[in-house]
């Protein structure tokens, strides 16, 4: 059971450039999220996902897109990265939504330059 | 909209000296409160949550938190800390039917041997 599983771990985009951050969960979770951490900021929901094929926007959508076709597999779409895009991406899954415990993927730093 | 304040950015201190971490969020109603820990290279993981019933909770690794719905105050305390306590601590609130979690920036905690 890997849990939440991240690729890749690093990544330096030059701007312009698009890339997809993919994320895994082999929990059978039906809620999934994607949050960017910015230093002495926390986390920021980007997006979140109820189900396969439902998605939602979070606190700071723009520049990014997601897709949920599967149970599992809920990646992440940057297009024309911009250096604003910099930061470390978790994504993380649950059960449920509100008291269920949020499980958490290792990150992938972005850096656009 | 919902908000999650943690005071201190960073805080030091050397072992077997008490622990208090501040968090205050600002809903009003129903709130659900959980505190999050980054250890260096690590996933975030769950150290504890309230959802009702006793406002004392107690978590993993001795660690415990207080909710004090007056002050709209859920501190984080451990008695004794240990170097191995080393890391990145989050406080996030979850309110009413929302179906997002609101982290707080964050408290770098260090320990000194």
């Amino acid at each position: 059971n890997a849990g939440v599983t991240q690729t890749p771990k690093f990544r330096i985009l030059k701007i312009g450039q698009s890339m997809t951050l993919q994320c895994t969960q082999d929990m059978n979770h039906n809620y999934m999220y994607w949050y960017r951490q910015d230093p002495g900021m926390g986390l920021k929901l980007i997006y979140y996902s109820v189900g396969a094929g439902i998605t939602d926007k979070g606190e700071v959508p723009n520049g990014y897109n997601v897709s949920r076709s599967t149970t599992e597999d809920f990646p992440l779409r940057l297009e024309l990265a911009a250096p604003s895009q910099t930061s470390v991406y978790f994504c993380a899954s649950s059960y449920g939504a509100g008291v269920y415990e949020q499980y958490f993927g290792p990150g992938t730093r972005l850096t656009v330059t | 909209a919902q908000s999650v304040s943690q005071h201190n950015h960073h805080v030091i201190l050397s072992e077997a000296a008490s622990l208090e971490l501040g968090c205050n969020y600002s809903y009003g109603g129903t709130v659900n409160l959980f505190w999050y820990v980054q250890y260096p290279g690590q996933h975030l993981q769950l150290l504890l949550k309230y959802f009702s019933g006793d406002p004392l909770v107690k978590g993993i690794k001795g660690f415990e938190a207080e909710f004090i719905k007056s002050k709209f105050s859920f501190n984080l305390r451990k008695p004794s800390v240990q170097w191995s306590d080393t890391a990145e601590y989050f406080c996030a609130a979850l309110s009413g039917s929302a179906r997002q979690l609101t982290f707080g920036s964050g408290t770098q905690l260090t320990v000194l041997p």
